[in-house]
């Protein structure tokens, strides 16, 4: 158990709809990471928060978007969704940015 | 801009058999930070080991042990003695100043009984 939870871990629904994907980091980690992996893109960096704000940001679509809250639980919204998105989605958190990133279970997003 | 390849798409070995797992990086930084995950047929990507650019020393932690040359810009993952439990897609990865880690495809390691 790397002590980060993300919620929910099975997420089923359709073309156009909206989820959001929560992540709760490891205790005492400031940074959190999201990612995607899908059959055909692999692993990919999506976007960085630090204490509250974005850092760095990767291949993150439009229709997606994610915030740090002041307790530092991260929250990733898809919007106006696509077959394509469906995609294992995971959160991974670190103590400072720089170290060693801790992943989450990972949430299962299935778009029909 | 950053890249990791490994070329090595899917291995098979017999339970017992040594086993290494390539990775190559490219970078146009001095400082990154190289890394491995596994991720086993559960789903979830279990932290290996993280190397920084200035420290080449070779590591090893029982059955495992990574090579970090970077003349050839290789990070390299030996298993001694694999085990069925090692089966699993093994990913290396590669982080510039800490903030964007860019993942290889993968290596799916199939030990045998």
């Amino acid at each position: 158990d790397s002590g980060v939870t993300q919620t929910p871990k099975h997420l089923i629904t359709a073309t156009g709809q909206r989820v959001t994907l929560r992540c709760s980091p490891r205790s005492g980690d400031l940074s959190v990471y999201w990612y995607q992996q899908s059959l055909d893109q692999g692993l990919q960096f999506l976007i960085q928060y630090y204490n509250g704000e974005e850092r760095a940001k990767g291949n993150i679509l439009e229709r997606f978007s994610a915030q740090q809250f002041p307790d530092l639980h991260s929250e990733l919204n898809l919007s106006s969704l696509e077959l394509g998105d469906s995609a294992l989605y995971f959160c991974a958190s670190s103590a400072d940015g720089y170290n060693e990133q801790f992943f989450g279970p990972g949430t299962r997003l299935t778009v029909l | 801009a950053q890249k990791v390849t490994q070329a090595q798409t899917e291995i098979s070995v017999v339970e017992k058999e040594d086993v290494t797992l390539d990775c190559v990086y490219e970078t146009r930084d001095t400082t990154y930070y190289l890394f491995w995950y596994k991720q086993p047929p559960s789903g979830e990507l279990v932290f290996l080991i993280r190397r920084n650019s200035f420290d080449e020393q070779n590591e090893i932690s029982g059955r495992y042990s990574w090579n970090f040359q970077k003349s050839t810009s290789s990070f390299n993952f030996t298993i001694t003695a694999s085990q069925v439990v090692d089966s699993a897609v093994y990913f290396c990865a590669l982080s510039e100043e800490g903030n964007d880690m860019r993942f290889g495809a993968g290596t799916r390691l199939t030990v045998k009984p």
